[in-house]
């Protein structure tokens, strides 16, 4: 069956460092892979969005990788601050439009 | 604030009950998309709509039931309720079919926080 993993269910960093999550599947073949923030009580964000076809994408301090190979993605946040603590979903999303989310994972950026 | 409308925010109601669920998409947005957010199950696609036509369908259950009208809002019907229906239900929307080059983007409305006793 389609499996989603993100690490951790908590990462804690330093200001000013880089965080990075991780987003593993199995059993799966997206037609593309988003990342979205959330605040307790609070629908998710859109943060970014990558095609099978595409290796990275950047905005502003976001990055994103996606290696189909490896079926993994990785969403980096360079130098974090106090503001970026949340909760981080991955979704894959088939052809057909039906998206399928991992169960996040929480970070939190320490002054 | 995402332009996604969603109502009522809260919804308290009995086992075996029925409820429905409101959204209303972005003005422009075609597709309207339910999802089910639980404490142990995290978020959980439930339908997919576009243009008024079911689109994609997920982990939805055949006590639910969702339809999208004429002039592009959406309800979400839950009926014969559970304890394990108590969960946030959140509605998002975007401009084109989802895997439609352009699609870039989700926005979520404030969810609708459904307790049923």
């Amino acid at each position: 069956s389609q499996k989603i993993e993100q690490n951790s269910e908590a990462l804690n960093i330093q200001e000013g460092k880089t965080a990075t999550l991780t987003c593993n599947y199995t059993n799966y073949s997206p037609a593309y892979l988003q990342w979205y923030r959330q605040d307790p009580g609070r629908g998710p964000v859109f943060l970014l969005l990558i095609r099978e076809n595409e290796k990275e994408k950047r905005k502003e301090r976001l990055k994103v990788t996606f290696d189909t190979t490896l079926k993994q993605s990785l969403f980096h946040i360079t130098a974090s601050q106090p503001a970026d603590s949340a909760t981080y979903l991955c979704a894959l999303v088939d052809g057909a439009g039906k998206s399928t989310f991992g169960d996040g994972t929480t970070l939190t950026v320490k002054p | 604030d995402s332009g996604v409308t969603q109502t009522p925010k809260h919804l308290i109601t009995a086992t075996g009950q029925r409820v429905t669920l409101r959204c209303s998409p972005r003005s422009g947005d075609l597709s309207v998309y339910w999802y089910q957010q639980s404490l142990d199950q995290g978020l959980q696609f439930l339908i997919h709509y576009y243009n008024g036509e079911e689109r994609a369908k997920g982990n939805i259950l055949e006590r639910f039931s969702a339809q999208q009208f004429p002039d592009l809002h959406s309800e979400l019907n839950l009926s014969s309720l559970e304890l394990g229906d108590s969960a946030l239900y959140f509605c998002a929307s975007s401009v084109k079919l989802a895997g439609e080059v352009g699609t870039d983007t989700q926005y979520f409305g404030p969810g609708t926080r459904l307790t049923v006793l």
